[in-house]
């Protein structure tokens, strides 16, 4: 049973495009996340999601669309996409009241 | 500003020799400090863990050790397998998770055991 699952796992797409990426996770966790891993395998957090509440946005530029229609997925829409958004994507879960974040497997968005 | 910064890159050790990752933090309100293993094409998993109110915490072959004063943390893999090849990272955050606990990770340590 995969706890955080994430789709699809690859995307490649043009420059101008625009694609979404679903993240699903079963573990009951309230809070939800959106990370950045780039080429040299920094990763660094993109949004927080508590409830299908926006918690944290870290300065991502508005092409970036998180969107919670329940608190079990958390799904990130990405607008006129640009070279530089090629990276891996993962998403995150974890108990409200708890530090301990699963992630899933990540998705890796080649944009040509 | 990077917040969390680890050493070294990379690393090389021998099979059955100590890996040992450094990280420093510099917001002291920090209270959280996870390590995770990536393996390739894979998304990160956590290690081990550990609280300020502890010096040291061991969980089979993996180690943290913590120095609140210095503000510094390490990882050590005792006895390291070709199957501990992976990348770590340190991270820290503050608080639980959600609006206080989002993690702030360190760059990243490539490890390579031979066998």
């Amino acid at each position: 049973d995969t706890a955080v699952s994430q789709t699809p796992k690859y995307l490649v797409t043009q420059m101008g495009n625009d694609k979404s990426i679903k993240c699903e996770q079963n573990l009951g966790h309230d809070t939800m996340y959106w990370y950045k891993q780039d080429s040299k395998k920094f990763l660094k957090i993109m949004f927080s999601y508590n409830n299908k509440e926006l918690i944290i946005n870290e300065t991502v530029p508005n092409r970036f669309s998180p969107k919670s229609p329940d608190k079990a997925h958390l799904n990130l829409h990405i607008n006129s996409l640009e070279l530089g958004d090629s990276a891996v994507y993962f998403c995150a879960s974890s108990p409200w009241t708890e530090s301990t974040q699963y992630f899933g497997p990540g998705t890796r968005l080649l944009v040509l | 500003q990077q917040q969390v910064k680890q050493s070294p890159q990379s690393l090389i050790v021998q099979k059955g020799g100590i890996s040992i990752i450094n990280c420093a933090y510099e917001n002291t309100a920090f209270d959280y400090f996870p390590w995770y293993q990536q393996f390739p094409g894979k998304g990160p998993a956590l290690l081990i863990a550990i609280r300020p109110d502890v010096s040291e915490k061991k969980e089979g072959r993996f180690t943290i050790s913590f120095n609140k004063s210095a503000k510094q943390f390490s990882l050590h893999i005792m006895d390291s397998q070709p199957g501990d090849s992976a990348t770590y990272f340190c991270a820290a955050s503050k608080g639980s998770s959600g609006n206080t606990g989002k993690l702030i990770f360190g760059q990243g340590t490539t490890l390579q055991v031979k066998p």
